[in-house]
């Protein structure tokens, strides 16, 4: 099966500070996506992004298909920034209906 | 409207119950979700209903039981769970058959088996 793979696991900042996430990615993945889930459970996709660089505010990503990974930018972190942040592709050999996720990193925010 | 809505939020069944989750998208959305999600770990695929017609079944007990009465509307029905089966279970949509697109979670529906 195909591989997604997030670091760090989990990090904590500073209210104010900045922040990068990684996601690498096996061969096969394409139809990357990065999402935050609050404390809540609920999962708000952030950006739908199988190559080149977004922007949404204080958060921004950039995937590089060829070299198999993305990051994700958190700048002038917030308290409700904190949650998991999981990155998910699918199988471009496979279904392209099933959205594999990575483990997450768990991010906290401290005031 | 840009929602997935679930219903309901918080379900506690006893090991003999008979319930049903349900999830709604008004995007036009026309390939739907279930995903299972354990305590600190990712959410996993259950089922994908392309266009009203199942065409992923993860290998799920059949005491999970979808449906898709039409194109708007995912039901879960659950009968016989056991304690292991508590989660948040996620309903999802994508736009097209390819799934080419971002998915929309709903809010989630968190099961406790007892």
């Amino acid at each position: 099966g195909i591989q997604v793979e997030q670091s760090p696991p989990d990090l904590i900042l500073q209210e104010g500070a900045n922040s990068t996430l990684r996601c690498n990615f096996s061969d096969s993945v394409n139809n990357l996506q990065w999402f935050h889930q609050n404390p809540w459970g609920q999962l708000i996709n952030l950006f739908y992004i199988p190559s080149g660089t977004k922007q949404n505010g204080r958060l921004s990503a950039t995937t590089v298909a060829t070299e198999r990974y993305s990051l994700l930018y958190i700048s002038s972190s917030q308290t409700t920034d904190s949650g998991v942040y999981f990155c998910a592709g699918m199988d471009s050999g496979g279904s392209n209906y099933k959205l594999t996720f990575g483990k997450g990193t768990l991010l906290t925010v401290n005031p | 409207d840009t929602e997935v809505t679930q219903t309901p939020k918080h379900l506690v069944m006893g090991m003999t119950n008979k319930k049903s989750l349900k999830c709604e998208q008004h995007m036009g959305h026309r390939a739907m979700y279930w995903y299972k999600q354990k305590a600190k770990k990712p959410p996993e695929l259950m089922f994908v209903y392309s266009y009203e017609k199942l065409s992923i079944n993860e290998s799920v007990p059949s005491r999970f039981s979808p449906e898709c009465p039409n194109s708007s509307l995912l039901n879960l029905h659950l009968h016989a769970l056991q304690p292991e089966d508590s989660a948040l279970y996620l309903c999802a949509s994508s736009q097209g058959a390819t799934s080419n697109y971002g998915y929309t979670f709903g809010s989630g529906t968190r099961l406790t088996v007892v």
